[in-house]
C-alpha cells in the first residue's frame, strides 16, 4: 500500500524558513517523480514543484522559484521542500504527491502538512 | 504559463442527474489533461488521466473527453458520494497548473 506522510509544517514569521519532509512507502521510490502541491485555506490547488526519479531534475512554480528548493533522498525514501524567504501568501496545506510515472499526473497524495506564515 | 479555466465554479444537482464540467486551457495541451476529486478535509484523488483514462477503482459513470484546449468531465448519473470539488490539471508542460475548481453541491 502506497503511503505518503508529510511533516515539518508549523507557524513561522514572514521572511523565515521551514523544511518540509515526506516519508514514502509501498512503492519503488526512486522510479517515480514526486511533487509538492499546496492549498491555501478555502482555496484551490496550486502546484509548487516536482523532482524527477533518478536524475533529480527539478521544476518550480513561478511563485516559489528562487525561494523554495525541492530535493529527495532515495536511500531514505524521502522527499523534501526547503522553503526560504517565506511570505504570508505561502500559508497553505502542503501535500506531497506521487507521479504516476506516465506523465505528470498525481496518483497518490499525503494528508498534508500545514504551513502558516505570520506577519 | 498555461492557464486553466473551469466552469462553472459551482453547481447544484440532484442524485441521478447528468453533470458536465468544462475546462479550457489557454493554449493547446494535446490530451494532457487530468481530473481530480476532492472531498472536504481530504486530499485530492485522481479520477481521470490523459483526458479519458479512468484511474483504477473509479466508477465508469465518470467520463472524460476533449483535446487541444477544451475538455469536459461528465458524471453520467450523480451519486451521493460524488458531491465534492473537482479540479482539472494540465500535464503538458511545466509549470503544471490546475483549474480553479468546480464545487458540486446537493440541490
Amino acid at each position: 500500500e502506497v503511503q505518503l506522510v508529510e511533516s515539518g509544517g508549523g507557524v513561522v514569521q514572514s521572511g523565515g524558513s521551514l523544511r518540509l519532509s515526506c516519508a514514502a512507502s509501498g512503492f519503488t521510490f526512486h522510479d517515480y517523480a514526486m511533487h509538492w502541491v499546496r492549498q491555501a485555506p478555502g482555496k484551490g490547488l496550486e502546484w509548487v514543484s516536482l523532482i524527477s526519479g533518478n536524475r533529480g531534475s527539478t521544476y518550480y512554480a513561478d511563485s516559489v522559484k528562487g525561494r523554495f528548493t525541492i530535493s529527495r533522498d532515495n536511500s531514505k525514501n524521502s522527499l523534501y521542500l526547503q522553503m526560504n524567504s517565506l511570505r504570508t501568501e505561502d500559508t497553505a496545506l502542503y501535500y506531497c504527491a506521487k507521479d504516476t510515472g506516465s506523465g505528470w499526473d498525481l496518483d497518490y497524495w499525503g494528508q498534508g502538512t500545514l504551513v502558516t506564515v505570520s506577519s | 504559463d498555461i492557464q486553466m479555466t473551469q466552469s462553472p465554479s459551482s453547481l447544484s444537482a440532484s442524485v441521478g442527474d447528468r453533470v458536465t464540467i468544462t475546462c479550457r486551457a489557454s493554449q493547446t495541451i494535446s490530451r494532457y489533461l487530468n481530473w481530480y476529486q476532492q472531498k472536504p478535509g481530504k486530499a485530492p484523488e485522481l479520477l481521470i488521466y490523459v483526458t479519458s483514462s479512468l484511474q483504477s477503482g473509479v466508477p465508469s459513470r465518470f467520463i472524460g473527453s476533449g483535446s487541444g484546449t477544451d475538455f469536459t468531465l461528465t458524471i453520467s448519473s450523480l451519486q451521493p458520494e460524488d458531491f465534492a470539488t473537482y479540479y482539472c490539471q494540465q500535464s503538458s508542460r511545466t509549470p503544471l497548473t490546475f483549474g480553479g475548481g468546480t464545487k458540486v453541491e446537493i440541490k
